[in-house]
């Protein structure tokens, strides 16, 4: 079985450009997170969706970061514009249901230059 | 606010040994513990959850240690081979079912 799927693994991007993280949880999945890893440290939730639904985006730094997921499948996760301090992995991770355990794609390493 | 933290930042530990990590965390409402392996550019990686009514759970080669007197949890991996170096994580579960994680704790394992 397919884990979660990330893409890109690397992007780096000049400040102010726009970048976009695609997501596809592994299948079943109702919950899918979004977090951010900086190096050292542990991930933390930019956003949870249950099913199509955004349930806490209390960490989402709505100025110039979004995300979604339209059908309730993949996700998108997209900042504009990039600042150097968005210089991160942004990880992906999905789970049958808030409260199951939660499964981690490899990430997306971003390089804002 | 809650967190959650690590005690040692870097366990170094000869091959074949036993390796123990510890996670000391705030939120008693926590109902819900889990442990990540996190390898150089990978995902974290999902090795033993415990729930809070449980003080002891065992998999394979790892056991987690939870006392919620002193709100400690531990991970101990037993005959410590070199893939088990990595940065291991420890996370809670509260109210929301939000998922916070500690800072990390590498494992250099020596052959």
């Amino acid at each position: 079985e397919a884990g979660v799927v990330q893409s890109p693994r690397y992007k780096i991007i000049e400040k102010k450009q726009p970048v976009a993280f695609w997501c596809n949880p592994i299948s079943g999945h109702n919950t899918l997170y979004w977090y951010l890893q900086n190096l050292g440290q542990g991930p933390e939730l930019l956003i949870r969706y249950e099913n199509e639904e955004a349930v806490d985006d209390s960490q989402l730094p709505k100025d110039r970061f979004s995300a979604e997921r339209l059908k309730g499948v993949d996700s998108t996760l997209k900042i504009q514009p990039a600042e150097l301090g968005d210089s991160a992995v942004y990880l992906c991770a999905s789970s049958f249901a808030s409260g199951n355990t939660i499964y981690f794609g490899e990430g997306s390493w971003l390089t804002v230059v | 606010g809650e967190s959650v933290g690590l005690h040692l930042p870097t366990l170094s530990v000869q091959e074949g040994d036993n390796s123990i990590i510890n996670c000391a965390y705030s939120n008693s409402a926590s109902d819900y513990f889990i442990w990540y392996k996190q390898e150089s550019g990978k995902g974290p990686q999902f090795i033993i959850d415990i729930r809070s009514n449980m003080d002891k759970r065992q998999g394979q080669r790892v056991t987690v240690l939870l006392n919620k007197t002193v709100k400690h949890l531990s991970l101990q991996i037993a005959a410590t081979q070199p893939g088990d170096s990595a940065v291991y994580f420890c996370a809670e579960k509260a109210a929301g079912n939000k998922l916070t994680f500690g800072g990390g704790t590498r494992v250099l394992v020596k052959p």
